[in-house]
């Protein structure tokens, strides 16, 4: 079946200006997760939705940063007047269940903020 | 909160040699242990995990060990080929969390053929 799939992949964008990255997850998963990857490093948590509900955005680095998962299948992570730090990969994670583990990843967006 | 370290960050083998990467992690009640795969450019590929009710995992070239005691995993893979070069990142879920993954540095793995 389909996997998770993100756009766009690549966005650059100047700094001060507002962004929007779209998730698809898979099909009939409730779990969502963002993951900010910096160059060369682990990808780390941003947020955690369990359908519609956002039930953990400790990870999230500043109100700059928001998601969304309105109708709990495709979410939207959206940053507010982007700076050069929020230069990295985003990546979106899918998993069945409240009971599962296994975690499946997009293949991420690049924002690269000039 | 939960701190996953992981060694070595580069690794080189021949082609047929055996590789091991090994993991630390802090969270005592931590309970699932993931390793993914990531090519340059790619997603992060689940290759095999581990919960913690079990000491070792295998699936065909690759095999995974938890020591909770020790609190640390580690991820072998044997008679290794040029595709298995790649990044490799362990992870954990630390307790009391929505499951999120506390993962590594990465690990680079290169096969030399």
């Amino acid at each position: 079946g389909a996997g998770v799939s993100q756009s766009p992949r690549y966005k650059v964008a100047k700094r001060g200006q507002d962004v929007a990255l779209r998730c698809d997850p898979i099909s009939g998963h409730v779990s969502l997760f963002w993951y900010q990857q910096a160059l060369g490093q682990g990808p780390e948590f941003l947020t955690y939705f369990q359908n519609e509900a956002q039930l953990d955005k400790s990870g999230l680095p500043s109100d700059r940063f928001f998601a969304e998962r309105p109708e709990g299948s495709v979410s939207t992570l959206k940053i507010q007047r982007t700076q050069q730090e929020d230069s990295a990969v985003y990546l979106c994670a899918s998993s069945s269940g409240t009971m599962s583990y296994e975690q499946y990843f997009g293949p991420g967006t690049r924002l690269t903020v000039t | 909160g939960e701190n996953v370290e992981q060694h070595p960050s580069t690794l080189s083998v021949q082609e047929g040699d055996s590789a091991v990467i090994k993991c630390t992690y802090s969270d005592s009640a931590s309970n699932y242990f993931p390793w993914y795969k990531q090519e340059l450019g790619k997603r992060p590929q689940l290759i095999i995990d581990i919960r913690s009710n079990v000491g070792e995992k295998k699936d065909q070239r690759i095999a995974v060990t938890l020591n909770k005691t020790a609190k640390h995993f580690s991820l072998h893979i044997t008679e290794t080929q040029p595709e298995d070069s790649a990044v490799y990142f362990c992870a954990a879920v630390p307790s009391g969390s929505a499951r999120q993954l506390t993962f590594g540095s990465g690990t680079q793995l290169t096969v030399l053929p």
